[in-house]
């Protein structure tokens, strides 16, 4: 069956630190790999998406890389910030005939940066 | 652009009865998705409307629910009979057909509790 595996337990760390969190996946092959953020009582927002004929993607102090060999993305947070605290989603896109572009979500890793 | 908005954002209701929310999509986007998300869970699909068809309603999406779009425009998801497991947060994203399409954006969400 297909998985989207996130980093099951929450990333401490400290402001200034550069945070990284992984996704993997088994048994698909996405065309589109996307993050999102999550506040609680939030709606996810859309941070980043990556091809998968890319290898890194950057936006400020995000990046994002993607190896469709490992099955494996890389979400990192350069100069991090109390404010980045939050549950990050890793989010795959398969093309199918009539879903249109919905999402197959991971759970999410909690991030906790402290000051 | 006000984003996506739903209503109501919170909702509790007993077992058995009928409940029903409502999505406002950014304006001009024709792709409309509704999301199910329980606690320590990521977002998980459950339909897909393009302009007014429903075009793909995922196997969670049992005989009880019930989406609509009349006109293209604002969505209604429909619970009959509630139950317990029904408890979630349900969570309306748009995207466009432009360049974008890939970017869903995500309302706020509606919390429901079945007591």
């Amino acid at each position: 069956s297909q998985k989207i595996e996130q980093n099951s337990e929450a990333l401490n760390i400290q402001e200034g630190k550069t945070a990284t969190l992984t996704c993997n996946y088994t048994n698909y092959s996405p065309a589109y790999l996307q993050w999102y953020r999550q506040d609680p009582g939030r709606g996810p927002v859309f941070l980043l998406l990556i091809r998968e004929n890319e290898k890194e993607k950057r936006k400020e102090r995000l990046k994002v890389t993607f190896d469709t060999t490992l099955k494996q993305s890389l979400f990192h947070i350069t100069a991090s910030q109390p404010a980045d605290s939050a549950t990050y989603l890793c989010a795959l896109v398969g093309l199918k005939r009539n879903s249109g572009y919905a999402l197959n979500f991971g759970k999410g890793t909690s991030l906790l940066v402290t000051p | 652009d006000t984003g996506v908005s739903q209503n109501p954002r919170h909702k509790i209701t007993k077992r058995g009865q009928n409940v029903t929310f409502r999505c406002d999509p950014i304006s001009e986007h024709n792709r409309l998705y509704w999301y199910r998300q329980t606690l320590g869970q990521g977002p998980e699909f459950l339909t897909y409307f393009q302009n007014e068809a429903q075009l793909e309603k995922s196997r969670l999406l049992s005989d009880r629910f019930s989406a609509e779009r009349p006109k293209g425009s604002f969505s209604t998801l429909e619970i009959q009979r509630t139950e317990q497991g029904d408890s979630a947060m349900y969570l309306c994203a748009s995207s466009s057909k432009g360049g974008t399409k890939w970017e869903q954006y995500f309302g706020p969400g509606t919390r429901l509790t079945v007591t």
